[in-house]
């Protein structure tokens, strides 16, 4: 089974500053998708940014992006010129390559991300 | 515009009542999906399938029925058996994956979901 951990549970910058939120996995598959998906206080979940597992080069997205490091099973998403509409939860999380992945996605806690005017 | 119906909105069941939660989607994706959301916790899988007549329990079933007789469809009914009901219940739908990687390009899209309480 695959396990997704976010430890901040809570975190808050000002208006432009840059956010990193953290992430890490546990998997024995070799083949793997992650994402990261924001929930807005509407609780939509919106798809912010996907990394391929097998894809060295890390995914980004506007002012979205990544820093996947698989040996470590780490999966950051690094927010940059944060605006006030990037207030939301935030979660990571992780889904199975292998049957074509139709099993579900395993999410994570989720952050609960504040960004201050 | 393709997507994926929700409904009601707001639900409320009383105790030893079963109720059922309506996900429609007209997106003509094959695998559908319910999660659970709590506070302060991700969402965890209850049911998916992967195609019609035909579904599995997630990591949280009990207490939880699902029927997939059209590709369309997914509703989740809670039984009396679930005695914590009280959540926030998300249904999505997707395209299979492929098995040889590069070749998906299709995230897992979501509802707007149900907000279940109990009287």
């Amino acid at each position: 089974a695959q396990t997704v951990t976010q430890s901040q549970p809570e975190m808050s910058v000002q208006e432009a500053e840059t956010v990193t939120l953290s992430c890490t996995y546990d998997t024995s598959e070799n083949n793997y998708y992650l994402f990261w998906y924001k929930q807005p206080p509407s609780r939509q979940m919106i798809l912010v940014i996907r990394q391929e597992a097998y894809k060295q080069q890390n995914a980004t997205e506007n002012r979205f992006s990544v820093n996947f490091q698989k040996a470590a099973k780490s999966f950051s998403l690094k927010i940059s010129d944060s605006q006030l509409g990037d207030t939301a939860m935030y979660f990571c999380a992780f889904m199975k390559g292998s049957g074509g992945g139709a099993d579900g996605l395993t999410f994570g806690k989720g952050t609960h991300l504040i960004i201050q005017p | 515009d393709g997507g994926i119906t929700q409904s009601p909105k707001y639900l409320f069941r009383k105790e030893g009542q079963n109720v059922t939660l309506s996900c429609e989607q007209n997106l003509n994706h094959d695998a559908m999906y319910w999660y659970r959301q709590d506070p302060g916790q991700g969402l965890r899988l209850i049911y998916y399938s992967q195609i019609v007549n035909d579904f599995q329990k997630g990591d949280i079933a009990e207490g939880y029925s699902v029927s997939r007789e059209k590709k369309e469809s997914f509703p989740l009914t809670v039984t009396s058996a679930q005695k914590n009901p009280t959540a926030f219940y998300l249904c999505a739908s997707s395209i299979p994956l492929p098995s040889i990687p590069g070749q998906w390009n299709q995230p897992q899209h979501f509802g707007d979901g149900t907000r279940l309480s109990i009287l």
